[in-house]
């Protein structure tokens, strides 16, 4: 169960968009639908951003958005605001003896 | 609305044992896989362990298989995660994480968590 890979970190100015990649391989990312993004706050708990690589679940902001390619998934978030400073964290369904793997994480600093 | 409300975490010394519970309402419980999720201090997610939505089937992350045991009861609306043989690196917030989707393993990503319980392993 090797952790899939995203960049440490990641920054933008407000109303910018930054993209987060999460790097797996065909037996997870690139397998499966199923990639899912986190966003976490200090303290919280983490919350559902973006489900089955690019479904966003109700409430989410429409300025977040998923898609996925080969092996890589990416979150983009458009119009950067001060509140979407947190860590995002992507996963993936890897199938063989039904794994769930997690990235390991991309602190977004909004400069 | 959906609420899953974990307890049971604590001070354990390595070697030794604790069992986790969370508490679900505001959904068919029954319906759904759950899993367990944890993070370590000032580390990212780690899969724990998974059960289907009735129990039949569990799966376990490579660091917890043989000593960590999932399970729920569906009457009570509950899921459990016993833990032995602790060691100090499972030290973590342990989260347990509804399923999105219907009688589902990953499908709809984890839509709801709880609030977290902390488990310290240390002499």
């Amino acid at each position: 169960q090797s952790a899939l890979t995203q960049p440490a970190s990641v920054s933008g100015s407000p109303g910018q968009s930054i993209t987060i990649s999460c790097t797996g391989t065909s037996s997870d990312v690139g397998g499966y639908n199923y990639v899912s993004w986190y966003q976490q706050h200090p303290g919280k708990a983490p919350k559902l951003m973006i489900y089955d690589v690019s479904n966003r679940p109700s409430g989410v902001s429409s300025r977040f958005s998923g898609s996925k390619s080969g092996n890589t998934a990416s979150l983009t978030i458009s119009g950067l605001q001060a509140e979407d400073e947190a860590d995002y964290y992507c996963s993936s369904y890897t199938g063989s003896i039904l794994d769930v793997v997690f990235g390991g994480g991309t602190k977004l600093t909004v400069l | 609305q959906v609420q899953l409300v974990e307890s049971g975490g604590g001070v354990v010394q390595p070697g030794g044992s604790l069992r986790l519970s969370c508490e679900a309402s505001g959904f068919t419980f029954s319906s759904y896989g759950m899993h367990w999720v944890r993070q370590a201090p000032g580390k990212g997610l780690e899969w724990v362990a998974f059960i289907r939505y009735d129990g039949t089937n569990k799966y376990y992350g490579d660091s917890v298989k043989g000593r960590f045991t999932i399970s729920r009861d569906n009457s009570k609306n509950t899921l459990d995660l016993q833990m032995n043989s602790l060691r100090a690196e499972d030290t973590a917030v342990y989260y347990c994480a509804k399923v999105g989707s219907i009688r589902a393993a990953a499908r709809g990503g984890f839509d709801y968590w709880g609030q977290g319980t902390l488990v310290t392993v240390s002499s």
